[in-house]
This record gives C-alpha cells, structure tokens and sequence, in this order.
C-alpha cells in the first residue's frame, strides 16, 4: 500500500490550492478515504472523509463551506480542494486509508501547505 | 489544544516498559471502543499500531498493548527497543458531528 500527496506549497490568505493523493497497492475503490492535517508542533486533526465511491463527504467545522473532497476511482486519486485558505490551514496534510475498524491503516508521507503572506 | 489529553514526553531504558497515557471524556474515549494509537517515527510516515483499544494489525509486535478504563486509554510498550523512538498519537472516534479526535502526542525517548 501507497500514499503519495501533492500539491501543497505556499498561499497566501484567502487563496486556493487543490492537493492530490495518488494511491497504488491496493483496491482503491473499494476504501473509504480521509484527509488528516497537522500543524506544527501540534497533534494531527482530522478534516475530511469520503466514502469508496465518492459520495457521503464529511468536513471538520474548521474546514466546512471552503474545503472540498472527491475522488477519480479510475485514477486511484482523491483529491482536496482548498478555497479561502487562512494562516491557520497552515499544516502538513497526509492522505490517510480506512480501515473498516473506525481507525486509519495507512498514511501518506504528507504535502506542505504554508499560508502565509 | 488537541481534544485527547496526552503527556508530552516519557522515556525509558532499553528493555523497560513505558506507558502513554490518553484522556478524553465520555463523548469520544468513554463513549466508544474505538480508540487507535499510531507511532510517528522521523522521516516516516504514521504507522497504525493498535485498533479498537486493544486490537494489533498484522506486524506489529505484541511488546504493544493497549487498554481503556473509563475516558481514560492507554498503550504500553514493554521491552523498549531504541527504534521505538518517536511520537505516538492516540486517536478515537467522536460520533457523529465531531467524527475523529486526536491526542496531542507524547515523545518516547529510550535513553
């Protein structure tokens, strides 16, 4: 199993970024999916999760009407889609599997979002 | 402030046991069996290591264990190992408008 994100960089305040997570190694469509971010110095907050074809989304409140989650099953890829970004989005964002047992079997490395100005 | 409350750091020596400690309260640790604790070792990424309060995935050793009482988890690692080294993360569900919460994470160091 493999996680692979991309996307992240540096925004400034109010801007977008869209960040990708390639997945290979198993059966993609059949997982749910999650995005789990941490800021530095922090502990890991969850933000979003989608179900295995790709209905049934979920935000955290801190993220709900500016981010978005779907997925290209044909792809193997999820997808966020950040909108009026703040400093505190600011964070390490990992892409993350189900595990069907109400935790997360596999992680990715991560992507870099900084916003700042 | 993260939602579970966890020490930031413990340490032990080569063989001892050490425990991590992880208070939540009724709505999330308490309220549900589905507490998971994950390592996060530098350069790497987090890594699964117990489900459902006391259940192993596949390769992981038996040295970790885990076990709740009340709002309170905790995962123990005994025979410290130097590569045990790093962070540890517990996690648990929340139900349904809070979903997943996390701890703030503790640094084991195996002096």
């Amino acid at each position: 199993v493999q996680l692979v994100e991309s996307g992240g960089g540096l925004v400034q305040p109010g801007g977008s970024l869209t960040l990708s997570c390639v997945a290979s190694g198993f059966d993609f469509s059949t997982y749910w999916m999650h995005w789990v971010r941490q800021a530095p110095g922090k502990g890991p907050v969850w933000v979003s999760r989608i179900k295995s074809d790709g209905s049934g989304t979920m935000f955290a409140d801190s993220v709900k009407g500016r981010f978005s989650i779907s997925r290209d099953n044909a792809r193997d890829t999820m997808y966020l889609q950040m909108n009026s970004l703040r400093v505190e989005d600011t964070a390490v964002y990992y892409c993350v599997r189900d595990s069907r047992e109400f935790s997360f079997d596999y992680w990715g490395q991560g992507t870099v979002v900084n916003v700042s100005s | 402030q993260s939602a579970l409350t966890q020490p930031r750091s413990v340490s032990g020596s080569p063989g001892q046991s050490v425990t991590i400690s992880c208070t939540g309260t009724g709505s999330d640790v308490g309220g549900y069996y589905y507490v998971s604790w994950y390592q996060h070792l530098p350069g790497k990424a987090p890594k699964l290591m117990i489900y459902d309060v006391s259940k192993r995935p596949s390769g992981v050793p038996d040295r970790f264990s885990g076990s709740k009482s009340d709002n309170t988890a905790s995962l123990t690692i005994s025979g410290l190992q130097v590569e045990d080294e790093g962070d540890y993360y517990c996690c648990s569900y929340a139900g349904f408008y809070t979903y997943w919460v996390f701890g703030g994470g503790t640094k084991l160091t195996v002096l």
